[in-house]
């Protein structure tokens, strides 16, 4: 079955450290994004991609970056840079063309940092 | 960038009508609605590319105002599983990426 699929679930970890999340599709997406969700204030885009080896930042890209060495993988890492960063974590990805298309979205990663 | 939807959040019994609405400052190519349970991904409901253009089924429709920046989410006849947030998302005209609004919590009561 095609999807996207984000790991882990649930992520623990203690202030000061690196944290990287997982997001891996096996749609043929070219458009890959990652979106951060907190209470109230709906999903803000932190980055995305539009093509292997490239990347823009989003709105809220401060504390955060990203690499896409291959189609189908958009990892992202939480630095220590970030102030505030326990969230519920979503990656999507699309289909690029002439006409937009719908976003598929992961189950999400829920980052706790203590 | 990110659109402004209203209202914040709605109740209604089942089987009342609601309205959702999304507005940009910016020139839209597209909008996208989804909705969102609590603790799962966002689904995909429709996506409107055309000015005026109007789509959905049975209950639920959208309409985009090309001209206006907005764009509606029409819920006829409610029923209990249409509870959860809706989201609308707008991508703007050389800008290949899909920004999303703060959310519209919808509660159905029985």
């Amino acid at each position: 079955d095609g999807g996207i699929t984000q790991s882990p679930k649930y992520l623990f970890r203690k202030e000061g450290q690196n944290v990287t999340l997982s997001c891996e599709q096996n749609l043929n997406h070219d458009a890959m994004y990652w979106y951060r969700q907190d209470p109230g204030q709906g999903l803000r885009l932190i980055y995305y991609s539009q093509i292997v080896n490239d990347f823009q930042k989003g709105d809220i890209a401060e504390g955060y970056s990203v690499s896409r060495e291959k189609k189908e993988s958009f990892p992202l890492t939480v630095t220590s840079a970030q102030k505030n960063p326990t969230a519920f974590y979503l990656c999507a990805s699309s289909i690029i063309g002439t006409a937009s298309t719908e976003a598929f979205f992961g189950q999400g990663t829920r980052l706790t940092v203590v | 960038q990110q659109p402004v939807q209203s209202p914040q959040a709605v109740i209604l019994r089942e089987g009342e009508d609601a309205v959702i609405n999304c507005s940009s400052s910016k020139a839209l190519y597209s909008v996208h609605w989804y909705r969102q349970k609590h603790g799962e991904a966002p689904v995909f409901l429709m996506i409107l590319l055309k000015g005026g253009e109007q789509k959905g089924h049975e209950k639920i429709s959208a309409s985009f105002n090309e001209k206006k920046q907005q764009s509606s989410l029409y819920l006829t006849a409610s029923q209990l599983s249409y509870s959860g947030t809706y989201f609308c998302g707008t991508e703007m005209w050389g800008a290949q990426k899909l920004v999303f609004g703060q959310g519209t919590r919808l509660t159905i009561n029985p």
